[in-house]
């Protein structure tokens, strides 16, 4: 069974103070890993697809990561409009099934 | 942007009561899910469509949930009876499933927040 896990559930960083998420993942063959930005009574918003060992993709002040079992989300010099839960989760080859972990809570302080 | 839209955003009725809950997915998208989410579960998948046929509905209670896609452009959820275990916020999302490609993002909808009394 495909399993995702994301640490830390929450994370409060000053404004410039840059850090990364972790996204843990467990696949029979990865198809594709996605991560989302969600803002509170919003539905998840795609931010990056990583299909390969070694991909990277940035987007702003972000920059996701893969590796064979794990994927990062790093946040350089942040801003308060970054505050969002962020979302990782993995498709397995063959199949169109998705499974997400249960996210990051992240605060960024003025 | 295209975005798939889902009504209403917020319904509140009493237990018993039958829900129906409705997506417009992106056009030309041919994959379409339905998810819960509440604090303790996060986001589960409750059941799936290619090209309007169900193909994985195991994660919904089957005596009392039911999903369908009537057309192209309408994907229904309904809750008969209703339970307040049943409060979450429900999201449908869409996107391109296409045999042998690697994987396609799905998109979301701002959800309908249920809340059963």
């Amino acid at each position: 069974e495909d399993q995702v896990t994301q640490s830390p559930e929450a994370l409060r960083l000053q404004e410039g103070e840059s850090s990364s998420l972790n996204c843990s993942y467990t696949v029979s063959g990865l198809r594709g890993l996605f991560w989302y930005r969600q803002d509170p009574g919003k539905g998840p918003e795609f931010l990056f697809t990583l299909y390969s060992a070694g991909e990277e993709k940035e987007k702003e002040r972000l920059k996701a990561t893969l590796t064979k079992k794990e994927s990062f989300l790093h946040i350089t010099a942040p801003k308060p409009e970054d505050s969002a839960t962020y979302l990782c989760a993995v498709q397995a080859t063959g199949y169109q099934k998705v499974t997400f972990g249960t996210g990051t809570k992240l605060q960024v302080i003025p | 942007d295209a975005r798939v839209t889902q009504t209403p955003r917020h319904k509140v009725t009493e237990m018993g009561q039958e829900v129906t809950m409705r997506c417009q997915p992106i056009l030309g998208h041919n994959t379409v899910f339905w998810y819960r989410q509440t604090m303790m579960q996060g986001l589960e998948l409750l059941a799936y469509f290619r090209n309007r046929a169900p193909l994985d509905d195991s994660g919904m209670p089957k005596d009392r949930f039911s999903a369908e896609m009537p057309d192209a452009t309408l994907a229904t959820l309904k809750i008969q009876p209703s339970e307040p275990r049943d409060s979450a916020v429900y999201f449908c999302a869409s996107g391109l499933g296409v045999q042998g490609r690697d994987g396609q993002p799905q998109h979301f909808g701002d959800g309908t927040r249920l809340s059963i009394l």
